[in-house]
Protein backbone atom coordinates (compact mmCIF):
# COMPACT_ATOMS: atom_id res chain seq x y z
CA UNK A 1 0.00 0.00 0.00
CA UNK A 2 0.93 3.81 -0.01
CA UNK A 3 3.35 5.11 2.37
CA UNK A 4 3.71 8.26 3.97
CA UNK A 5 4.64 10.74 0.82
CA UNK A 6 5.71 14.53 1.42
CA UNK A 7 5.93 17.67 -0.48
CA UNK A 8 7.87 19.11 -2.05
CA UNK A 9 11.16 16.90 -1.78
CA UNK A 10 13.34 19.92 -1.71
CA UNK A 11 12.44 24.24 -1.07
CA UNK A 12 15.07 26.23 -1.23
CA UNK A 13 13.72 29.83 -0.21
CA UNK A 14 15.29 33.26 1.22
CA UNK A 15 15.94 33.79 4.41
CA UNK A 16 12.82 35.89 5.59
CA UNK A 17 10.00 34.04 3.27
CA UNK A 18 7.53 31.57 4.56
CA UNK A 19 7.27 27.85 3.44
CA UNK A 20 4.36 25.47 3.84
CA UNK A 21 5.60 21.33 3.68
CA UNK A 22 2.93 18.99 3.56
CA UNK A 23 2.67 15.81 4.87
CA UNK A 24 0.18 12.72 3.73
CA UNK A 25 0.02 10.31 5.98
CA UNK A 26 -0.77 6.17 5.54
CA UNK A 27 -4.73 6.25 5.12
CA UNK A 28 -5.97 4.95 8.24
CA UNK A 29 -3.31 6.26 10.71
CA UNK A 30 -4.93 8.40 12.98
CA UNK A 31 -1.86 9.75 14.72
CA UNK A 32 0.45 12.11 12.79
CA UNK A 33 4.16 13.08 13.67
CA UNK A 34 6.65 16.21 12.51
CA UNK A 35 10.61 15.54 13.01
CA UNK A 36 13.09 17.76 11.54
CA UNK A 37 16.89 16.62 11.30
CA UNK A 38 19.62 18.83 11.19
CA UNK A 39 22.65 18.60 9.86
CA UNK A 40 25.06 16.31 11.70
CA UNK A 41 22.38 16.09 13.93
CA UNK A 42 19.34 13.45 15.40
CA UNK A 43 15.44 13.45 14.67
CA UNK A 44 14.10 15.78 16.57
CA UNK A 45 10.41 15.54 17.84
CA UNK A 46 8.00 18.97 16.31
CA UNK A 47 4.62 18.22 17.10
CA UNK A 48 1.85 15.49 17.04
CA UNK A 49 -1.41 15.03 16.39
CA UNK A 50 -3.68 12.16 16.87
CA UNK A 51 -7.32 12.13 15.75
CA UNK A 52 -9.22 15.13 16.70
CA UNK A 53 -7.81 15.88 20.04
CA UNK A 54 -5.35 18.95 20.58
CA UNK A 55 -1.83 18.72 18.82
CA UNK A 56 0.63 18.13 20.96
CA UNK A 57 3.34 21.39 20.01
CA UNK A 58 6.01 20.66 22.65
CA UNK A 59 9.17 20.27 20.31
CA UNK A 60 8.20 23.41 18.61
CA UNK A 61 11.20 25.69 18.74
CA UNK A 62 9.98 29.31 18.05
CA UNK A 63 6.11 30.54 17.85
CA UNK A 64 7.12 30.99 13.92
CA UNK A 65 6.41 27.25 13.62
CA UNK A 66 3.03 26.05 13.67
CA UNK A 67 1.27 22.85 11.86
CA UNK A 68 -2.32 21.36 10.87
CA UNK A 69 -4.10 18.24 10.17
CA UNK A 70 -7.04 18.72 7.72
CA UNK A 71 -9.96 16.26 8.41
CA UNK A 72 -7.71 14.23 10.19
CA UNK A 73 -5.29 13.22 7.10
CA UNK A 74 -3.48 15.53 5.36
CA UNK A 75 -1.11 18.07 7.32
CA UNK A 76 1.12 21.57 7.02
CA UNK A 77 4.08 22.75 8.70
CA UNK A 78 4.29 26.41 8.50
CA UNK A 79 7.55 28.19 8.76
CA UNK A 80 6.95 31.96 9.01
CA UNK A 81 9.94 34.56 8.45
CA UNK A 82 12.45 31.68 7.78
CA UNK A 83 15.87 31.75 9.47
CA UNK A 84 19.40 30.11 8.36
CA UNK A 85 19.10 27.52 11.14
CA UNK A 86 15.67 26.79 10.15
CA UNK A 87 17.84 24.56 7.30
CA UNK A 88 17.11 21.03 8.10
CA UNK A 89 14.99 17.66 6.81
CA UNK A 90 11.65 18.15 7.80
CA UNK A 91 10.46 14.38 8.42
CA UNK A 92 6.64 13.68 9.00
CA UNK A 93 5.29 10.11 10.14
CA UNK A 94 2.34 8.54 11.27
CA UNK A 95 1.27 5.41 12.86
CA UNK A 96 -2.27 3.79 13.90
CA UNK A 97 -1.97 5.37 17.43
CA UNK A 98 -4.01 3.72 19.90
CA UNK A 99 -3.57 0.57 21.62
CA UNK A 100 -0.36 -1.48 21.14
CA UNK A 101 0.70 -0.06 17.95
CA UNK A 102 3.84 2.20 18.69
CA UNK A 103 5.41 2.29 15.08
CA UNK A 104 6.05 5.11 13.67
CA UNK A 105 5.96 5.02 9.23
CA UNK A 106 8.34 7.97 7.98
CA UNK A 107 8.00 10.07 4.66
CA UNK A 108 11.39 10.74 2.47
CA UNK A 109 11.32 14.17 3.84
CA UNK A 110 11.44 17.69 2.59
CA UNK A 111 15.21 18.88 2.44
CA UNK A 112 14.68 22.84 3.54
CA UNK A 113 17.65 25.15 2.74
CA UNK A 114 17.27 28.95 3.76
CA UNK A 115 19.71 30.96 1.95
CA UNK B 1 20.30 16.97 27.50
CA UNK B 2 20.74 13.70 25.45
CA UNK B 3 18.44 11.46 26.78
CA UNK B 4 19.20 8.67 23.67
CA UNK B 5 22.85 8.45 22.93
CA UNK B 6 24.49 6.30 20.16
CA UNK B 7 28.36 6.53 21.43
CA UNK B 8 29.35 4.66 18.12
CA UNK B 9 28.85 7.16 14.65
CA UNK B 10 30.53 4.63 12.64
CA UNK B 11 31.16 0.61 12.69
CA UNK B 12 32.40 -1.10 9.63
CA UNK B 13 31.87 -5.05 9.54
CA UNK B 14 32.84 -8.02 7.13
CA UNK B 15 30.32 -9.56 5.20
CA UNK B 16 28.81 -12.84 7.10
CA UNK B 17 30.06 -11.66 10.03
CA UNK B 18 27.66 -10.36 12.95
CA UNK B 19 26.86 -6.07 13.22
CA UNK B 20 26.38 -5.09 16.97
CA UNK B 21 24.95 -1.66 17.54
CA UNK B 22 24.50 0.13 20.75
CA UNK B 23 22.30 2.29 22.19
CA UNK B 24 22.32 3.83 25.92
CA UNK B 25 19.47 5.82 27.70
CA UNK B 26 19.11 8.09 30.39
CA UNK B 27 15.25 8.33 31.11
CA UNK B 28 13.89 5.71 32.91
CA UNK B 29 10.15 6.43 32.09
CA UNK B 30 10.73 5.69 28.57
CA UNK B 31 9.21 2.03 27.82
CA UNK B 32 9.39 1.31 24.25
CA UNK B 33 12.50 1.33 21.88
CA UNK B 34 12.79 1.03 18.23
CA UNK B 35 15.39 0.89 15.65
CA UNK B 36 15.54 2.81 12.35
CA UNK B 37 17.30 2.17 9.53
CA UNK B 38 17.88 5.13 6.99
CA UNK B 39 19.75 5.52 3.78
CA UNK B 40 19.99 8.44 2.13
CA UNK B 41 17.55 10.79 0.86
CA UNK B 42 14.97 8.38 2.26
CA UNK B 43 12.70 8.65 5.81
CA UNK B 44 14.36 6.43 8.44
CA UNK B 45 12.56 2.97 7.93
CA UNK B 46 11.16 0.93 11.18
CA UNK B 47 13.51 -2.52 11.81
CA UNK B 48 12.10 -3.84 15.01
CA UNK B 49 10.84 -2.66 18.03
CA UNK B 50 10.78 -3.94 22.14
CA UNK B 51 8.92 -3.49 25.05
CA UNK B 52 10.24 -2.59 28.07
CA UNK B 53 8.19 -5.77 29.58
CA UNK B 54 11.32 -8.10 27.44
CA UNK B 55 14.56 -8.23 27.04
CA UNK B 56 14.64 -10.33 23.92
CA UNK B 57 12.92 -10.04 20.68
CA UNK B 58 14.32 -11.43 17.39
CA UNK B 59 12.99 -10.95 13.83
CA UNK B 60 15.20 -12.58 11.10
CA UNK B 61 18.79 -11.66 10.91
CA UNK B 62 17.73 -8.85 13.59
CA UNK B 63 17.27 -9.47 17.43
CA UNK B 64 17.22 -6.40 20.15
CA UNK B 65 18.21 -6.94 23.59
CA UNK B 66 17.17 -5.07 26.50
CA UNK B 67 19.00 -4.43 29.87
CA UNK B 68 17.06 -2.07 31.39
CA UNK B 69 19.31 -2.04 34.44
CA UNK B 70 22.01 -0.90 33.03
CA UNK B 71 19.95 1.24 30.49
CA UNK B 72 21.42 -0.26 27.31
CA UNK B 73 19.62 -1.79 24.24
CA UNK B 74 21.80 -3.03 21.53
CA UNK B 75 20.54 -4.18 17.83
CA UNK B 76 22.49 -7.43 16.44
CA UNK B 77 21.99 -8.27 12.81
CA UNK B 78 23.39 -11.88 11.44
CA UNK B 79 24.64 -12.30 9.36
CA UNK B 80 25.77 -8.75 7.98
CA UNK B 81 25.08 -8.41 4.47
CA UNK B 82 26.65 -5.23 2.40
CA UNK B 83 22.20 -4.17 1.80
CA UNK B 84 22.42 -3.61 5.69
CA UNK B 85 24.58 -0.39 5.12
CA UNK B 86 23.19 2.83 6.43
CA UNK B 87 22.24 4.58 9.11
CA UNK B 88 20.61 3.02 12.03
CA UNK B 89 19.09 5.12 14.36
CA UNK B 90 17.79 4.33 18.10
CA UNK B 91 14.34 5.69 19.54
CA UNK B 92 12.65 5.27 23.02
CA UNK B 93 9.40 6.65 23.89
CA UNK B 94 6.92 6.84 26.59
CA UNK B 95 4.08 4.06 25.28
CA UNK B 96 1.22 5.90 27.55
CA UNK B 97 2.29 9.45 26.55
CA UNK B 98 1.87 11.27 22.82
CA UNK B 99 4.70 9.03 21.98
CA UNK B 100 6.94 11.11 20.35
CA UNK B 101 10.03 9.58 19.70
CA UNK B 102 13.69 10.52 21.16
CA UNK B 103 16.14 9.46 18.99
CA UNK B 104 20.15 9.09 19.12
CA UNK B 105 22.49 11.09 16.96
CA UNK B 106 22.95 7.54 14.36
CA UNK B 107 25.41 4.74 13.36
CA UNK B 108 26.70 4.68 10.13
CA UNK B 109 26.98 0.80 9.72
CA UNK B 110 29.19 -0.35 6.93
CA UNK B 111 29.60 -4.10 5.73
CA UNK B 112 32.37 -4.63 3.67
CA UNK B 113 32.38 -8.15 1.07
Amino acid sequence: GAGVSQSPSNKVTEKGKDVELRCDPISGHTALYWYRQSLGQGLEFLIYFQGNSAPDKSGLPSDRFSAERTGGSVSTLTIQRTQQEDSAVYLCASSLGGGSSYEQYFGPGTRLTVT
Amino acid sequence: DQQVKQNSPSLSVQEGRISILNCDYTNSMFDYFLWYKKYPAEGPTFLISISSIKDKNEDGRFTVFLNKSAKHLSLHIVPSQPGDSAVYFCAAMRAGSARQLTFGSGTQLTVLP
